[in-house]
């Protein structure tokens, strides 16, 4: 079974501060890829960024940074000097590649980041 | 301009009426799918759709129905035997291949409210 586990439910932060937003994740296949969605309050996930299992390169794309460490199993996300517009609901998903799961994302509850002005 | 659409928007249905949800995608996507949202909650698989004319049940399929007759379109239907059908439904799709093609990309979504 699939289990992704984001353990901060909502987060408060003031504009131009860093944050962090946590994902760990739980699975058994050795090929596995990890997401990241956010969610405005319009409602749509917006894709951020795919990870393999086996690129575990740090990722930077602006203010934006992923680190992935497989061997605590966790693909965490930090936002560098945070904007209001930052402000949204935050998703870290799984999809494993054995069997049948192939198809099937597995969400985390999501982080909700209000960032203050 | 590529994308995913959903219609209606807001979709409010009395008790025991169906309901049927509408996504149309331009991408040229083989794959489709169909999430639910409740508040606080993540997102849970209800059906989805490899190909034209064949589609599997995800997580939380009882009570709701799908037809995928045309690559493009993949509606949802919310039956009556659906017990909490109130939440916010979004429909995702997908390429083959590696990098970006093989990821789910999500349309706007339809909030159900039932009265």
């Amino acid at each position: 079974a699939q289990k992704v586990t984001q353990a901060q439910t909502e987060i408060s932060v003031v504009e131009k501060e860093d944050v962090t937003l946590d994902c760990v994740y739980e699975t058994r296949d050795t090929t596995y890829y990890l997401f990241w969605y956010k969610q405005p309050p319009s409602g749509e996930l917006v894709f951020l960024i795919r990870r393999n299992s086996f690129d575990e390169q740090n990722e930077i794309s602006g203010r934006y940074s992923w680190n992935f460490q497989k061997s605590t199993s966790s693909f965490n996300f930090t936002i560098t000097a945070s904007q209001v517009v930052d402000s949204a609901v935050y998703f870290c998903a799984l999809r494993g590649e054995s069997g049948g799961s192939n198809y099937k994302l597995t969400f985390g509850k999501g982080t909700l980041l209000t960032v203050n002005p | 301009d590529g994308g995913i659409t959903q219609s209606p928007k807001y979709l409010f249905r009395k008790e025991g009426q169906n309901v049927t949800l509408s996504c149309e995608q331009n991408l040229n996507h083989d794959a489709m799918y169909w999430y639910r949202q409740d508040p606080g909650q993540g997102l849970r698989l209800i059906y989805y759709s490899q190909i034209v004319n064949d589609f599997q049940k995800g997580d939380i399929a009882e009570g709701y129905s799908v037809s995928r007759e045309k690559k493009e379109s993949f509606p949802l239907t919310v039956t009556s035997a659906q017990k909490n059908p109130t939440a916010f439904y979004l429909c995702a799709s997908k390429g083959w291949g590696t990098g970006a093609s093989d990821t789910q990309y999500f349309g706007p979504g339809t909030r159900l409210t039932v009265l």
